[in-house]
């Protein structure tokens, strides 16, 4: 069974540029999570779609980043136009429910630079 | 917030010998799940190990072990006869079992170098 996938494993772009992170998360998975680790920081949360719909966007930073998940399956992460502080690691994840002892699948990430 | 803490930003231990990885956190909350996670070089973050506040007995899965102690909000992570396939960045996370967003609280990471 394929795991959770992300594209581009790594991006450079220059402030001011739009990238969009793309995750396919495992099939069958309704619950779909972006995280994103800043350098020398913790994983933080950004946010938490069941299927199609947004159930918890509170991490998001600020209106540059738009995340979406148009039938319920993959999902994109834009972020428009990029600062520098967005440099990070942007993790995906998955999970079959919402149970909260359950395990969370995540990816191997997708490494973001912004110069 | 769930604050989660990890001391140790970097770990070394020898093969076949025993590690413990630190990590509190920070929680008014009653009912919650702990967890570790493992993330080898570019390599995808995995589960190790899990544990739920309610259960008293420790988790433990084959060479990983957990010491949770809950009135000191205490979470370590044991791992005996440590191989070389165990170098690894190690996070600690905290996830609410009452809240509805169910998000997880990292730590910053323990780097955990395996020397032969």
């Amino acid at each position: 069974e394929a795991g959770v996938t992300q594209f581009p494993s790594h991006s450079v772009i220059e402030k001011g540029q739009t990238v969009t992170l793309r995750c396919d998360p495992i099939s069958g998975h309704d619950n779909l999570y972006w995280y994103r680790r800043v350098m020398g920081k913790e994983i933080k949360f950004l946010l938490h779609f069941v299927k199609e719909s947004k159930q918890d966007e509170s991490g998001m930073p600020n209106n540059r980043f738009l995340a979406e998940r148009t039938g319920g399956t993959y999902s994109t992460l834009k972020v428009q136009p990029a600062e520098l502080e967005d440099s990070g690691v942007y993790f995906c994840a998955s999970s079959h429910d919402r149970h909260p002892g359950n395990t969370i699948y995540f990816g191997e990430g997708s490494w973001l630079t912004v110069v | 917030a769930q604050t989660v803490t990890q001391s140790q930003p970097e770990m070394s231990v020898q093969e076949a010998e025993t590690v413990t990885l630190s990590c509190t956190y920070d929680t008014s909350e009653s009912d919650y799940y702990l967890f570790w996670y493992k993330q080898p070089p570019s390599r995808q973050m995995i589960l190790v190990i899990r544990q739920e506040a309610y259960k008293q007995q420790n988790a433990t899965e084959n060479r990983f072990s957990v010491n949770f102690q809950k009135a000191a909000k205490s979470f370590s992570l044991k791992i005996s006869d440590s191989q070389l396939g165990d170098a690894a960045m190690y996070f600690c996370a905290y996830r609410s079992a009452l809240n509805s967003g169910y998000a997880l609280n990292f730590g910053k990471g323990t780097s955990l170098l395996v020397t032969p």
